[in-house]
């Protein structure tokens, strides 16, 4: 089977960097995915790793090792418009098409 | 303006009711998928079109009936739920074998 794990919330201050953490299990991996998700709006793509290392966009950096079958989130310079929840999701391939596999997800709360 | 739009948003149906789900896309996208979202859970898979021809049918029970008449558009016919089956629906597309996905923001469904 496939299954991905992350906290369920983190708690941090304006300004500061958080960590959200992801391992996973699963056959036929690609690669992983990050989401952004606000309260009552639709996931958006934050971004990929396809390759071990870090990938940097901004304040936002992703991490993938897929010896050790993890990656983590790194936020950086945090704001309060981050308040949201993230998911990991594994891109895997199956039949004739890829798919994600999504995380439960972490509920970040940004406070002041 | 998220490239996916998704109607009706909002949904309140009974457990004899017949009602149906639409998403439409303007990216260029050959994949379309949908997902449900449920407190607590992982965004679950249900279906996945390539190519207008589905691919993926995660164990869905068949009161959920998808439609994909074109690789524009994708619909959910849901008839006879159950109360456990409210939820978010989100539809999502993507190139075929691209690992970012575009979300709408999904038909929140009461079955009472």
């Amino acid at each position: 089977g496939q299954s991905l794990e992350q906290p369920s919330e983190v708690t941090a201050v304006e300004g500061a960097i958080v960590q959200i953490n992801c391992t996973y299990q699963t056959s036929g991996f690609y690669g992983l995915s990050w989401y952004q998700q606000h309260d009552g709006g639709a996931p958006t793509f934050l971004s990929y790793n396809g390759l071990d290392g870090l990938e940097e966009t901004g304040r936002f950096s992703s991490f993938l090792s897929r010896s050790d079958s993890y990656g983590y989130l790194l936020l950086q310079e945090l704001q309060m418009k981050d308040s949201a929840s993230y998911f990991c999701a594994v891109r895997s391939y199956g039949g004739a098409t890829n798919k994600l596999i999504f995380g439960t997800g972490t509920l970040l709360a940004v406070q002041p | 303006e998220t490239g996916v739009t998704q109607t009706p948003r909002h949904l309140v149906m009974g457990m004899t009711n017949k009602k149906s789900l639409k998403c439409e896309q303007h990216l260029g996208h050959n994949a379309m998928y949908w997902y449900k979202q449920s407190a607590k859970k992982p965004l679950e898979l249900m279906f996945v079109y390539s190519l207008e021809e589905r691919v993926e049918n995660n164990s869905v029970p068949s009161r959920f009936s998808p439609e994909c008449p074109n690789s524009s558009h994708l619909f959910l016919h849901l008839h006879t739920l159950q109360p456990e089956d409210s939820a978010l629906y989100l539809c999502a597309s993507s190139h075929r074998d691209a690992g970012e996905l575009f979300f709408g923001e999904g038909s929140r469904l009461t079955v009472l």
